[in-house]
């Protein structure tokens, strides 16, 4: 199955800043999401990540908060805008191929 | 909507006992159904999954089977290893709604020596 690397792995910001998360995937996935998780919670889903185009944003979440790249088949971007102690989460990006759901493994960021 | 619902943890079991996750979904369409697994400071790993009703899922002494009838889809294993210690995610996805992955709350399980 596909390998997601995402990075960074962890980082720890300044509210006001934006950060940018990337995902590359090792091989072509089909769709790309991204996903939100609170400490101690679930996993919410932020967007779907279409190539070429403006991500599909589910409700809650914005593009001017939450803007999105997916410039080709195997590589997605997410930046955390503005950023505020509220948006300290683990942050997944995930793809779909033909071998399912693979996930990257997670950026932890938090908000000082 | 689609919506998962799975039993409140944490679930705290001694070594060598049987763990039972229930997990129940809702869904417009005919959705493939998941299981993942958190360990601690890593990201989700798929456990199993199954794609139609009646289908059985199993992976590492893990099992679910998928019941149309009762829309349910829960997470077994006889015998539990303090190694299984994680949080365990039931998921689904359905074509009709963009095949986007929508997660339960997830079970914290702490397993004991």
């Amino acid at each position: 199955s596909a390998v997601i690397s995402q990075k960074p792995s962890r980082d720890i910001c300044q509210r006001g800043t934006s950060l940018t998360i990337q995902c590359q995937v090792d091989s072509q996935v089909t769709m790309m999401f991204w996903y939100r998780q609170q400490p101690g919670q679930s996993l919410t889903l932020i967007a779907t990540a279409n190539q070429g185009s403006e991500a599909t944003y589910e409700s809650g979440f914005v593009i001017d908060k939450f803007p999105i790249s997916r410039p080709n088949l195997t590589f997605s971007t997410l930046t955390v805008s503005n950023m505020s102690p509220e948006d300290s989460s683990i942050y997944l990006c995930s793809g779909t191929g033909v071998d399912g759901y693979t996930f990257g493994s997670g950026t932890r960021l938090t908000v000082v | 909507g689609n919506s998962v619902t799975q039993m409140e943890g944490p679930v705290t079991l001694s070594e060598e006992a049987f763990l039972t996750i229930n997990c129940t979904y809702t869904a417009t369409g005919y959705p493939s159904l998941f299981w993942y697994v958190q360990y601690p400071g890593e990201g989700l790993q798929l456990l199993l999954k199954a794609t139609k009703a009646d289908d059985k899922g199993s992976n590492k002494g893990f099992e679910a089977t998928y019941r149309k009838e009762t829309t349910s889809f829960h997470l077994e294993k006889g015998s539990v290893q303090v190694s299984d210690s994680a949080v365990y995610f039931c998921a689904l996805s359905d074509q009709a709604a963009g095949n986007k992955l929508t997660f339960g709350g997830g079970t914290r399980v702490l397993v004991k020596p």
